[in-house]
Protein backbone atom coordinates (compact mmCIF):
# COMPACT_ATOMS: atom_id res chain seq x y z
CA UNK A 1 0.00 0.00 0.00
CA UNK A 2 1.56 3.36 -1.14
CA UNK A 3 -0.75 5.28 1.29
CA UNK A 4 -1.88 7.26 -1.86
CA UNK A 5 -5.96 6.65 -2.70
CA UNK A 6 -7.48 7.05 -5.45
CA UNK A 7 -11.39 6.87 -5.95
CA UNK A 8 -13.36 5.50 -7.86
CA UNK A 9 -11.25 2.48 -8.50
CA UNK A 10 -13.84 1.93 -11.94
CA UNK A 11 -15.58 4.60 -13.90
CA UNK A 12 -17.77 3.83 -16.63
CA UNK A 13 -19.30 7.03 -18.67
CA UNK A 14 -20.70 8.01 -21.56
CA UNK A 15 -19.12 10.60 -24.24
CA UNK A 16 -20.18 14.10 -23.90
CA UNK A 17 -20.19 13.85 -20.24
CA UNK A 18 -17.94 14.92 -17.65
CA UNK A 19 -16.47 12.95 -14.51
CA UNK A 20 -14.17 14.14 -11.26
CA UNK A 21 -11.27 12.05 -10.03
CA UNK A 22 -10.05 12.10 -6.64
CA UNK A 23 -6.39 11.43 -5.09
CA UNK A 24 -5.88 11.76 -1.30
CA UNK A 25 -1.80 12.23 -1.35
CA UNK A 26 0.15 10.37 1.48
CA UNK A 27 0.34 12.06 4.46
CA UNK A 28 2.86 14.47 4.88
CA UNK A 29 2.99 14.93 1.00
CA UNK A 30 2.72 18.77 -0.85
CA UNK A 31 3.08 17.39 -4.04
CA UNK A 32 0.47 15.55 -6.35
CA UNK A 33 1.39 14.53 -9.97
CA UNK A 34 -1.93 13.03 -12.53
CA UNK A 35 -0.49 10.75 -14.75
CA UNK A 36 -2.92 9.31 -17.86
CA UNK A 37 -1.97 5.77 -19.23
CA UNK A 38 -4.00 4.62 -22.29
CA UNK A 39 -2.91 1.35 -24.28
CA UNK A 40 -1.22 2.93 -26.56
CA UNK A 41 0.56 5.91 -25.30
CA UNK A 42 2.24 4.34 -22.53
CA UNK A 43 2.41 6.66 -19.05
CA UNK A 44 1.36 10.48 -19.94
CA UNK A 45 2.61 13.10 -17.36
CA UNK A 46 -0.47 15.45 -16.87
CA UNK A 47 0.21 18.16 -14.37
CA UNK A 48 1.68 18.94 -10.63
CA UNK A 49 0.80 20.34 -7.78
CA UNK A 50 2.55 21.52 -5.04
CA UNK A 51 0.45 22.90 -1.57
CA UNK A 52 -2.33 23.95 -3.81
CA UNK A 53 -0.66 26.03 -6.42
CA UNK A 54 0.15 24.13 -10.19
CA UNK A 55 3.67 23.45 -10.36
CA UNK A 56 4.23 21.96 -14.28
CA UNK A 57 1.78 21.45 -16.74
CA UNK A 58 2.81 18.13 -19.67
CA UNK A 59 0.08 16.77 -21.91
CA UNK A 60 -3.09 17.84 -20.40
CA UNK A 61 -6.29 18.71 -22.64
CA UNK A 62 -7.72 22.16 -22.07
CA UNK A 63 -11.17 19.68 -21.68
CA UNK A 64 -9.28 18.82 -18.40
CA UNK A 65 -8.61 20.55 -15.38
CA UNK A 66 -7.59 19.88 -11.99
CA UNK A 67 -6.45 21.81 -8.65
CA UNK A 68 -5.11 20.70 -5.01
CA UNK A 69 -7.08 21.86 -2.14
CA UNK A 70 -5.99 23.52 1.43
CA UNK A 71 -6.28 19.83 2.59
CA UNK A 72 -3.88 18.86 0.01
CA UNK A 73 -6.13 16.27 -1.75
CA UNK A 74 -6.29 16.91 -5.74
CA UNK A 75 -9.18 16.60 -7.83
CA UNK A 76 -8.95 15.97 -11.55
CA UNK A 77 -11.80 16.94 -13.87
CA UNK A 78 -12.64 15.53 -17.33
CA UNK A 79 -15.09 17.01 -19.51
CA UNK A 80 -16.91 16.52 -22.50
CA UNK A 81 -15.24 13.07 -22.62
CA UNK A 82 -14.37 10.81 -25.66
CA UNK A 83 -13.67 7.44 -26.74
CA UNK A 84 -10.40 8.44 -26.55
CA UNK A 85 -9.86 9.14 -23.15
CA UNK A 86 -10.51 5.82 -22.06
CA UNK A 87 -7.63 5.49 -20.03
CA UNK A 88 -5.86 4.74 -15.99
CA UNK A 89 -5.47 7.72 -14.50
CA UNK A 90 -2.62 7.85 -12.05
CA UNK A 91 -2.18 10.18 -9.18
CA UNK A 92 1.20 10.48 -6.89
CA UNK A 93 2.67 12.14 -4.43
CA UNK A 94 5.51 13.33 -2.69
CA UNK A 95 6.63 15.43 0.04
CA UNK A 96 9.08 17.97 -2.46
CA UNK A 97 8.23 19.48 -5.60
CA UNK A 98 11.80 19.27 -6.96
CA UNK A 99 12.69 15.16 -5.67
CA UNK A 100 10.56 12.88 -7.36
CA UNK A 101 10.49 10.14 -4.92
CA UNK A 102 6.36 9.48 -5.27
CA UNK A 103 4.58 7.04 -4.79
CA UNK A 104 1.51 6.24 -6.65
CA UNK A 105 -1.97 5.43 -6.41
CA UNK A 106 -3.88 2.06 -7.85
CA UNK A 107 -5.47 4.06 -10.24
CA UNK A 108 -8.82 4.99 -11.36
CA UNK A 109 -9.93 2.81 -14.96
CA UNK A 110 -12.26 5.21 -16.99
CA UNK A 111 -14.44 3.77 -19.85
CA UNK A 112 -15.86 6.12 -21.75
CA UNK A 113 -18.88 4.46 -24.17
CA UNK B 1 13.89 14.71 -19.24
CA UNK B 2 17.44 14.12 -20.13
CA UNK B 3 17.27 11.10 -23.07
CA UNK B 4 17.28 7.74 -21.75
CA UNK B 5 17.93 4.30 -23.18
CA UNK B 6 16.91 1.18 -22.24
CA UNK B 7 16.63 -2.03 -23.79
CA UNK B 8 13.34 -2.87 -24.85
CA UNK B 9 13.23 -6.26 -23.57
CA UNK B 10 15.08 -8.73 -21.03
CA UNK B 11 14.79 -12.11 -19.32
CA UNK B 12 16.49 -13.14 -16.02
CA UNK B 13 15.54 -16.69 -14.69
CA UNK B 14 14.51 -16.73 -11.04
CA UNK B 15 16.68 -16.42 -8.38
CA UNK B 16 19.72 -14.72 -10.29
CA UNK B 17 20.75 -11.31 -10.43
CA UNK B 18 18.82 -9.14 -13.16
CA UNK B 19 20.84 -6.16 -14.36
CA UNK B 20 19.15 -3.43 -16.20
CA UNK B 21 20.81 -0.95 -17.72
CA UNK B 22 19.99 2.75 -18.68
CA UNK B 23 22.00 4.66 -21.15
CA UNK B 24 21.60 8.92 -20.10
CA UNK B 25 25.28 10.22 -21.71
CA UNK B 26 23.26 14.00 -21.68
CA UNK B 27 22.29 14.22 -18.37
CA UNK B 28 23.92 17.41 -16.28
CA UNK B 29 26.01 17.45 -13.21
CA UNK B 30 22.91 17.99 -10.52
CA UNK B 31 20.04 15.59 -12.34
CA UNK B 32 19.37 12.49 -10.39
CA UNK B 33 19.12 9.01 -11.93
CA UNK B 34 15.58 7.43 -10.76
CA UNK B 35 14.02 3.92 -11.24
CA UNK B 36 10.68 2.84 -11.31
CA UNK B 37 8.94 -0.14 -11.92
CA UNK B 38 5.25 -0.70 -12.67
CA UNK B 39 3.71 -4.35 -12.69
CA UNK B 40 0.58 -4.99 -15.17
CA UNK B 41 -1.38 -2.33 -15.26
CA UNK B 42 -0.17 -1.28 -11.22
CA UNK B 43 0.46 2.11 -10.36
CA UNK B 44 4.51 2.76 -11.02
CA UNK B 45 6.59 1.77 -8.07
CA UNK B 46 9.86 3.44 -6.90
CA UNK B 47 12.66 1.75 -6.55
CA UNK B 48 15.97 4.09 -5.88
CA UNK B 49 17.42 6.99 -7.01
CA UNK B 50 21.12 8.16 -7.30
CA UNK B 51 23.36 11.26 -8.37
CA UNK B 52 26.60 9.76 -8.29
CA UNK B 53 27.32 7.27 -5.68
CA UNK B 54 26.42 3.93 -6.01
CA UNK B 55 22.93 3.04 -3.78
CA UNK B 56 21.55 0.01 -1.91
CA UNK B 57 18.27 -0.30 -0.59
CA UNK B 58 16.17 -3.26 0.12
CA UNK B 59 14.89 -3.72 -2.92
CA UNK B 60 17.75 -2.69 -5.57
CA UNK B 61 21.11 -1.59 -5.99
CA UNK B 62 21.97 1.35 -8.68
CA UNK B 63 25.26 1.52 -10.31
CA UNK B 64 26.18 4.96 -12.01
CA UNK B 65 29.18 5.13 -14.00
CA UNK B 66 31.83 7.97 -13.01
CA UNK B 67 31.44 9.84 -15.98
CA UNK B 68 27.37 9.18 -14.93
CA UNK B 69 26.84 8.36 -18.72
CA UNK B 70 24.78 5.45 -17.78
CA UNK B 71 23.25 3.22 -15.14
CA UNK B 72 22.30 -0.18 -13.90
CA UNK B 73 19.57 -1.30 -11.60
CA UNK B 74 20.43 -4.85 -10.36
CA UNK B 75 17.91 -6.83 -8.70
CA UNK B 76 20.05 -9.32 -7.06
CA UNK B 77 17.57 -12.43 -6.35
CA UNK B 78 15.25 -12.35 -8.75
CA UNK B 79 11.80 -13.38 -8.15
CA UNK B 80 8.53 -14.48 -10.49
CA UNK B 81 7.09 -11.38 -8.91
CA UNK B 82 9.79 -9.28 -9.95
CA UNK B 83 8.35 -9.41 -13.28
CA UNK B 84 7.65 -5.62 -14.65
CA UNK B 85 8.25 -2.97 -16.87
CA UNK B 86 11.46 -1.31 -15.15
CA UNK B 87 11.93 2.81 -16.12
CA UNK B 88 14.87 4.58 -15.97
CA UNK B 89 14.19 8.69 -15.79
CA UNK B 90 16.29 11.83 -15.18
CA UNK B 91 14.18 14.54 -14.69
CA UNK B 92 15.14 17.36 -16.20
CA UNK B 93 17.15 20.21 -14.33
CA UNK B 94 14.72 23.46 -13.33
CA UNK B 95 11.91 20.64 -13.39
CA UNK B 96 12.96 18.07 -11.58
CA UNK B 97 9.87 17.14 -9.90
CA UNK B 98 8.61 16.24 -13.05
CA UNK B 99 8.97 12.38 -14.04
CA UNK B 100 8.41 11.51 -17.70
CA UNK B 101 8.16 8.04 -18.52
CA UNK B 102 9.74 6.24 -21.20
CA UNK B 103 9.00 2.57 -22.76
CA UNK B 104 10.84 1.46 -20.34
CA UNK B 105 12.56 -2.47 -20.03
CA UNK B 106 10.14 -5.80 -20.06
CA UNK B 107 11.95 -7.81 -17.76
CA UNK B 108 10.81 -10.86 -17.75
CA UNK B 109 11.35 -13.39 -14.98
CA UNK B 110 11.31 -16.87 -15.84
CA UNK B 111 10.93 -20.04 -13.41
Amino acid sequence: DSGVTQTPKHLITATGQRVTLRCSPRSGDLSVYWYQQSLDQGLQFLIQYYNGEERAKGNILERFSAQQFPDLHSELNLSSLELGDSALYFCASSPRWDRPEAFFGQGTRLTVV
Amino acid sequence: DAKTTQPPSMDCAEGRAANLPCNHSTISGNEYVYWYRQIHSQGPQYIIHGLKNNETNEMASLIITEDRKSSTLILPHATLRDTAVYYCIVPRGGSQGNLIFGKGTKLSVKP
